[in-house]
């Protein structure tokens, strides 16, 4: 099946800060999403993003699925932001990266 | 307002003592599945669904058994739980779309203890 990794694993960050998570897939997908896991354990959707850009607020990402890649920008970093972002290629059988914890400092 | 809803959400119970984890989505989704998180191991899928009366195994199916009767239920049914089922569950759903998006909602989760 395919393998998914997540880069890097842990991530502290000065609020205002910017940065960029990465998400390699080992194998061609005709979809990806990632998820942010709140420090309260709930999970919610920011991106179902196949191929190509998307952008919400401060939150943008950007697949290149023929290289097998996904990138998730954050910008202006908020303390809000602190928890772990997961990719996800595919779709029925849903493989998830091992995340990326992240920390934003007040 | 659209949700994902499990019940219970905390539950401790006893090695071999059946139990249903229940899952209901008001947002008439075709797709509903079931997910396990762990320490050092992430989240793995356990079930799916893609509609009524349809399902299929994911990643990790031995121990549990799910149906899907109903469009918005699909309840996560474990007959006989042991200890290595203790962890942290989420059901999730979405919508195959016309628009092709497909964006999973997840429910709040079960914490879920087998002593």
């Amino acid at each position: 099946g395919i393998q998914v990794e997540q880069s890097p694993p842990d991530l502290i960050l000065q609020e205002g800060a910017n940065s960029t998570l990465r998400c390699n897939f080992s194998d061609s997908v005709n979809n990806l999403q990632w998820f942010h896991q709140n420090p309260w354990g709930q999970l919610i959707n920011l991106f179902y993003i196949p191929s190509g850009t998307k952008q919400n607020g401060r939150l943008s990402a950007t697949t290149v699925a023929t290289e097998r890649y996904s990138l998730l920008y954050i910008s202006s970093s908020q303390t809000t932001d602190s928890g772990v972002y997961f990719c996800a290629p595919q779709l029925f059988k849903t493989i998830f990266g091992a995340g990326t914890r992240l920390f934003v400092k007040a | 307002e659209a949700q994902v809803t499990q019940n219970p959400r905390y539950l401790i119970t006893v090695t071999g003592k059946k139990l249903t984890v229940t899952c209901s989505q008001n947002m008439n989704h075709e797709y509903m599945s079931w997910y396990r998180q762990d320490p050092g191991l992430g989240l793995r899928q356990i079930y799916y669904s893609m509609n009524v009366e349809v399902t299929d195994k994911g990643d990790v199916p031995e121990g549990y058994k799910v149906s899907r009767k109903e469009k918005r239920n699909f309840p996560l049914i474990l007959e006989s739980p042991s200890p290595n089922q203790t962890s942290l569950y989420f059901c999730a759903s979405s919508s195959f779309g016309n628009l092709g998006s497909y964006e999973q909602y997840f429910g709040p989760g079960t914490r879920l203890t087998v002593t």
